[in-house]
């Protein structure tokens, strides 16, 4: 069965510091790996996608990385936000003539205190 | 710009009750996507449409049912609601299939008594 399984559930950082979440995924045949930002109230939105060939993507402060022979990947923060509070979610999509399906993590919840 | 537009954004039913949910997209995209998610899990797939007059089933599909007679509308229909069904459910769209980024609405929260 495809999981994705993230880590921490939560975590609690003060502002201007960085921080790591992990991903840790069984989908195969793997095609790409999303990371989300779904702020409280609101739908999630895209905020890096790698393929098998790519190990790092940034896209401001925030760094991604895949080590697709492990099946891990990483979202990186740095120098923390308050906007930054909100919950990440990693998704694993499947290749075509696989599962369409993609399998979404339960998230980790982000709180950056001042 | 409005994106994905979800309504309504609250409802509470009674059990037995049936309702319609809608979501409408004006990015032109061909797939629509209906998601619920409940607390402590991922969002989980409902059903999903891969153009217009399309519909197929998701990972959890039972109790709902789908239509996607225009290609920027997709609706979710509750027959008869459960109080398992209480969720908050999700709609996104996208341009293409795997490998193209999801858009989400805001959401609709759903309480069944």
């Amino acid at each position: 069965k495809n999981q994705v399984e993230q880590s921490p559930q939560s975590l609690i950082i003060l502002e201007g510091k960085n921080c790591t979440l992990q991903c840790n995924y069984t989908v195969s045949p793997f095609s790409n790996l999303r990371w989300y930002k779904q702020d409280t109230g609101r739908g999630p939105v895209s905020l890096t996608i790698m393929t098998f060939s790519e190990n790092t993507k940034s896209n401001g402060r925030y760094t991604a990385t895949l080590d697709a022979d492990t099946k891990q990947s990483s979202l990186h923060i740095t120098a923390s936000q308050l906007s930054d509070s909100a919950s990440y979610i990693c998704v694993v999509s499947a290749k075509p003539g696989g599962s369409y399906i993609p399998t979404f993590g339960r998230g980790t919840s982000l709180i950056v205190h001042p | 710009n409005a994106g994905v537009t979800q309504t309504p954004k609250f409802r509470v039913l009674k059990t037995g009750q049936s309702m319609t949910l809608l979501c409408a997209q004006d990015m032109n995209h061909e797939y629509m996507y209906w998601y619920r998610q409940d607390p402590g899990m991922g969002l989980r797939l409902i059903h999903y449409s891969v153009g217009e007059g399309t519909t197929a089933k998701g990972e959890v599909p039972d109790g709902y049912n789908v239509s996607r007679l225009k290609k920027q509308n997709f609706l979710l229909g509750l027959e008869s609601a459960a109080p398992s069904q209480t969720s908050v459910y999700f709609c996104a769209s996208s341009y293409g299939g795997v490998g193209q980024p999801q858009h989400f609405g805001d959401g609709t929260r759903l309480s069944i008594l």
